[in-house]
């Protein structure tokens, strides 16, 4: 079956602009969670919908946020980029509620803010 | 914030001998699972090890899990080229019932020399 889909692979913007990005999770999986992932930071945890609902948010500015589709796809958008937000943004999707068997991650949207 | 700590931060081994990475982390957990990355691309599930578990075996790879100390060792045995990438172990903790929120050590970069 498909794995999961983050578009666009790479993406270049500009500081102030705006930036959404894509994740379509496996077939059947209602779980969707977002990371950052920077050299200095290490990988990061930002967000994670299931259900269309906002169930657990790290510890982010609110220029960050998401939202999670009906399909089970979520998208994340940045507002007022900054230089610092120069990232891979990675997302992953569980179908597991209760206990985590793992889980299955994107190959991630390369953001470079300039 | 990072909860996982692996040690070494580098590892280089020729092809065949055994990789071992450790990990420490900080709170009291669910599951503690290893994830694989190759150069900045999307993260791998190796394994999953539960909380009330001590040992897990996948193919190549053994997992212990000391949570007494709070720390986990991976053991990559017969170690080919193909195992060069970055090591990551991430634990779930339970905080308050949510789920979704891996917390990522800083990894291992393990180079396997042909």
């Amino acid at each position: 079956k498909a794995g999961v889909t983050q578009t666009p692979r790479y993406l270049i913007k500009t500081r102030g602009q705006q930036v959404t990005l894509s994740c379509s999770p496996i077939s059947g999986h209602r779980s969707v969670s977002w990371y950052q992932q920077t050299p200095g930071q290490g990988l990061q945890f930002l967000f994670e919908y299931f259900s269309e609902t906002q169930r657990n948010k790290g510890n982010f500015p609110g220029r960050f946020s998401g939202r999670q589709f009906s399909n089970s796809r979520s998208e994340m958008n940045v507002s007022t980029l900054e230089l610092g937000d120069s990232a891979l943004y990675l997302c992953a999707s569980s179908g597991m509620t209760g206990a985590v068997i793992g889980y299955t991650f994107g190959s991630g949207t390369r953001l470079t803010v300039v | 914030s990072q909860q996982g700590e692996e040690d070494p931060q580098a590892l280089s081994i020729q092809e065949g001998e055994n990789a071992t990475m450790n990990c420490s982390y900080k709170t009291s957990i669910n599951n503690l699972q290893w994830y694989r990355q190759n150069s900045g691309r999307g993260l791998v599930h190796l394994i999953l090890i539960r909380s009330n578990e001590r040992e897990k075996h996948s193919g190549r790879l053994r997992v212990t899990l000391d949570t007494s100390k709070k720390s986990s060792s991976l053991l990559i045995t017969a170690s080919r080229a193909a195992d060069t990438a970055s090591y990551f172990c991430a634990t779930d903790a339970n905080y308050g019932g949510s789920q979704g929120n891996l917390i990522f050590g800083k990894g291992t970069k393990l180079s396997v020399k042909p």
